[in-house]
């Protein structure tokens, strides 16, 4: 049973610290997105890569948020320095055109960040 | 722009028919999802439609998708405690294009 996997799940840290926070994609799957869920403004896209290549980061805040694929198995979410508005449910999903045409965007299970 | 409205709550008796409603605002979206989350868990996807059809139904649950006036629907039929979540409707492009979500429905199950 393919799924994204995210770890950690949880993430307890202090204002300032690093976090990274990984996905790793459903093998075979070429296209990797990473949202944000917060209860102000719901799920918003971070940003996403395809082929490893980023496509739009638009979503993210440039100087503290970075987000990589080192290779195809692995995505990266790194925020530094976090703040406590960081603190939100971070989701990975990965999806691909090729696996047939009902496949769709497959989510992990989410990293809850808390900044204090 | 791209948008997803849809109301915040909605409060249904058990076993009757929930009806949660949505609007968007690209005309072009090719995929229109409806995703359940319940209370501290992930998104789970729970039909979809393509724009190309006009409903859906897969058991209890049936899609209709008005292109005209960009406005899709999710009909749980008899509705049961368990179904008590939130429903996101969402859009995309394509199945490997980003999604916008709307804001969620949160439903309520009453006894």
């Amino acid at each position: 049973d393919a799924r994204v996997t995210q770890t950690p799940r949880h993430k307890v840290t202090e204002m300032g610290q690093e976090v990274t926070m990984r996905c790793q994609p459903i093998l075979g799957h070429n296209t990797v997105f990473w949202y944000r869920q917060t209860m102000m403004q719901g799920l918003e896209l971070l940003a996403y890569f395809r082929n490893r290549a980023p496509l739009d980061d638009s979503g993210m805040p440039k100087d503290r948020f970075s987000a990589e694929m080192p290779d195809a198995t692995l995505a990266t979410l790194k925020i530094q320095p976090s703040e406590p508005r960081d603190s939100a449910v971070y989701f990975c999903a990965s999806a691909s055109l090729i696996r047939g045409p009902t496949d769709t965007q497959y989510f992990g299970p989410g990293t809850r960040l808390t900044v204090l | 722009g791209e948008d997803v409205e849809q109301s915040l709550f909605l409060s249904v008796r058990e076993g009757d028919s929930s009806v949660i409603n949505c609007t968007y605002t690209d005309s072009s979206s090719t995929y229109l999802y409806w995703y359940k989350q319940e209370p501290g868990a992930g998104l789970q996807l729970l039909t979809y439609i393509f724009s190309n059809m006009d409903m859906k139904q897969d058991q209890r649950l049936t899609v209709l998708l008005n292109k005209k006036d960009k406005h899709l629907s999710l009909r749980i039929a008899d509705t049961q405690t368990g179904d008590s979540a939130i429903y996101f409707c969402a859009e995309s492009l394509d199945r490997d294009d980003k999604i916008i979500f709307g804001k969620g429905t949160r439903l309520h199950i009453l006894p």
